[in-house]
């Protein structure tokens, strides 16, 4: 089992739609959570992080957290084209130093 | 610019020949990451260092990879006698402590030829 799970995708929604993304993790030591996005050809950039089980809003972007289910999501409202790109989850086990553990991403397509 | 600084962006380098890659962590930064994305693969963790010290290289290969952080000047991930599969973008990333957020730098992009 891998120890974060993303659904590869391509997810495809439209302009102006709720794109949701998920990520589940299999070590319950996991301790910090984290959303990144990479466009094609460039590096990671970070979009959100979570700590503590619940909801956390930025902008057009949510993330929530159940420890108990061991998964993590994301919320893009009212999508734009310009965020089409690879979204990353990414986790921090706890005692396992700061490396971030990553998922394979998963390809989100804005159709206007 | 404040933000995390890798130089060369794109290198190439013929099999057998030696590899530096350079990173300068963002101001106020102390911990330093590499990461290897290799073509249609996910993100992997290479090393960890602060000032000085190799954290943690759990993600490194035994051989020809190699990874300094000193007092003074950038970071560097070594890697000697290239071979094809090393092939591929090499992030650095840093962050102010342990468990904190991580920002990445624009990486170099490796070609083996």
């Amino acid at each position: 089992q891998k120890e974060v799970e993303q659904n590869s995708g391509p997810l495809s929604v439209p302009e102006g739609a709720i794109a949701s993304l998920n990520c589940t993790y299999s070590d319950r030591g996991s301790q910090s959570f984290f959303w990144y996005r990479q466009y094609s050809g460039k590096s990671p950039e970070l979009i959100m992080s979570i700590y503590s089980n619940g909801d956390k809003e930025d902008g057009r972007f949510t993330a929530q957290l159940n420890k108990a289910s061991q998964y993590v999501s994301l919320l893009i409202r009212d999508s734009q084209p310009s965020d089409s790109a690879t979204y990353l989850c990414a986790v921090i086990i706890y005692n396992q130093g700061g490396k971030l553990i990553f998922g394979q991403g998963t390809e989100l397509s804005v159709k206007p | 610019n404040a933000g995390v600084m890798q130089n060369p962006r794109h290198l190439v380098r013929r099999r057998g020949q030696e590899a530096r890659l350079r990173c300068s962590p963002m101001k106020g930064h102390s911990h330093v990451y590499w990461y290897r994305q290799l073509p249609e693969e996910g993100l992997k963790f290479m090393v960890y260092l602060q000032k000085e010290n190799i954290i943690d290289e759990s993600g490194m290969p035994k051989e020809r990879f190699s990874a300094e952080f000193p007092k003074e000047g950038p970071s560097i991930l070594r890697i000697q006698q290239v071979v094809r599969g090393d092939s591929a973008a090499y992030f650095c990333a840093s962050s102010a402590g342990t468990g904190g957020e991580q920002y990445f730098g624009p990486g170099t992009r490796l070609t083996v030829t």
